[in-house]
């Protein structure tokens, strides 16, 4: 069965600095996608960014950017310039393919990040 | 487009009663997924459909949770009768079949059970 695994709790960032979030995953599959999803005190899950497994080149969204490490299983989120408002709970998904057609996602315990001003 | 619509966004109630959520999703999306998030904890489902039809619902404590799509749109998921370890947020998502589609999500329900 496939895992999850995000080790930091929390982090703080100063604003306008660089943060890295990790996540790592154990799945025997090849083919699978990989996602950040922010969690603000709304409670409202946001996508942040997306990763094809299948991709070599790492998924950047703006500020937004992922270090993927297809071998190592492990894909993280690095922050840049942090504002306020990235604020909030960020969670690392894996997503594999059903038989049905749909899709099985697989969350991570989440990381609180803190951003200061 | 509209989001997925939840309700209600707070429910407090007492042990051993009932409630029912409601998830309306994305026009369009055949894809629908409830989880259940315990604070500091990440959401885990506990039950897709696909239309009208569930596609997994290994995790659904049955004997007292239950779940429903009858026309392939909005669905309830009730708890009857509630415990105190039911208390969490329910996140009701949805997604088209498309590998492209990422999840959407509701705004969710806390649930608090005294």
């Amino acid at each position: 069965a496939q895992t999850v695994t995000q080790s930091q709790p929390e982090m703080s960032v100063q604003e306008a600095e660089t943060v890295t979030l990790s996540c790592t995953y154990d799945t025997s599959e090849s083919d699978y996608y990989l996602f950040w999803y922010k969690q603000p005190p709304s409670r409202q899950m946001i996508l942040v960014i997306r990763q094809e497994a299948y991709k070599q080149q790492n998924a950047t969204e703006n500020r937004f950017s992922v270090n993927f490490q297809k071998a190592a299983k492990s894909f993280s989120l690095k922050i840049s310039d942090s504002q306020l408002g990235d604020a909030a709970m960020y969670f690392c998904a894996y997503r594999s393919a059903l038989m049905s057609g749909t899709y099985k996602y697989i969350f991570g315990t989440g990381t609180r990040l803190k951003v200061l001003a | 487009e509209a989001g997925v619509a939840q309700s209600p966004r707070y429910k407090i109630i007492e042990k051993r009663q009932s409630v029912a959520f409601w998830c309306n999703p994305i026009s369009g999306h055949a894809t629908l997924y409830w989880y259940q998030q315990i604070l500091g904890q990440g959401p885990k489902l506990l039950i897709q459909f696909q239309n009208n039809g569930v596609v997994d619902d290994s995790q659904l404590p049955k004997d007292r949770f239950s779940a429903e799509r009858l026309k392939g749109v909005d669905s309830t998921l009730k708890i009857q009768p509630a415990k105190l370890e039911d208390s969490a947020v329910y996140l009701c998502a949805s997604s088209l079949r498309d590998s492209n589609s990422p999840l959407h999500f509701g705004n969710g329900t806390r649930l608090t059970v005294t």
